[in-house]
């Protein structure tokens, strides 16, 4: 059992260049999350996906796209990379334990930088 | 917007020594998560509160969730060097649609 897994753990890209984080998760989880951690600034959340098919847009949207290609399945692409989002991007899921507690498992995280 | 904030930013402590660290919000949230962080991984789970009022142990860890539903603590007792890491707080709304995460406390403790 891999719990959330993400490629690739690094990246350097040069601005205006283009990619596509990956992430997967074998618990058949409902919900799946992106965020980027800057420091200082905790984790912020970029998009989520509540089921297969449906993606929302979350505090910091701007300059990415998100495809939840199947259950298991949620990529993150940014399509014009820019020194900002130089970031530590981190994929999660989550399920329901009950109707308010819910428990999110976190993959190992892509460190972006951006030049 | 709904913000967390958290203190202290930064702490070291000496082994052994208790320690409490705050997460406080204007907002009220469903319930409230804290995670810890160790360097190079992604944040792992400690607990879930729920109810206003709520106290919850982990071994040396306790966790109060307040009345109001708006801010925790955590409580280490005894600490050692293998609760060193960042410990994150997060507020958890519209039904497990949306965490939102404070920035953290960044905790050392030393041999």
């Amino acid at each position: 059992n891999a719990g959330v897994t993400q490629t690739p753990k690094f990246q350097v890209l040069k601005t205006g260049q283009s990619m596509t984080l990956q992430c997967a998760q074998d618990m058949n989880h409902n919900s799946m999350y992106w965020y980027r951690q800057d420091p200082g600034m905790g984790l912020r959340l970029i998009y989520y996906s509540a089921s297969e098919g449906t993606t929302d847009k979350g505090e910091v949207p701007n300059g990415y796209n998100v495809s939840r290609l199947n259950k298991r399945e949620f990529s993150l692409r940014l399509e014009s990379a820019a020194p900002s989002q130089t970031s530590v991007y981190f994929c999660a899921s989550s399920e329901a334990l009950s109707l308010l507690s819910y428990e999110q498992y976190f993959g190992p995280g892509t460190r972006l930088t951006v030049t | 917007t709904q913000l967390l904030e958290q203190s202290p930013q930064f702490l070291s402590i000496q082994e052994g020594e208790n320690l409490t660290v705050y997460c406080n919000s204007s907002s009220v949230f469903s319930s409230l998560q804290w995670y810890r962080q160790e360097p190079g991984e992604g944040p792992v789970l400690l607990v879930t509160v729920v109810t206003g009022g709520e106290v919850k142990k982990l071994k040396r860890l306790t966790f109060q969730f307040g009345d109001a539903r708006k801010d925790s603590s955590l409580h280490i007792t005894a600490a050692q060097p293998g609760d060193t890491g960042l410990y994150l707080c997060a507020g958890v709304d519209n039904y497990g649609q949306n965490f939102v995460f404070g920035p953290g406390t960044r905790l050392s403790v030393l041999p």
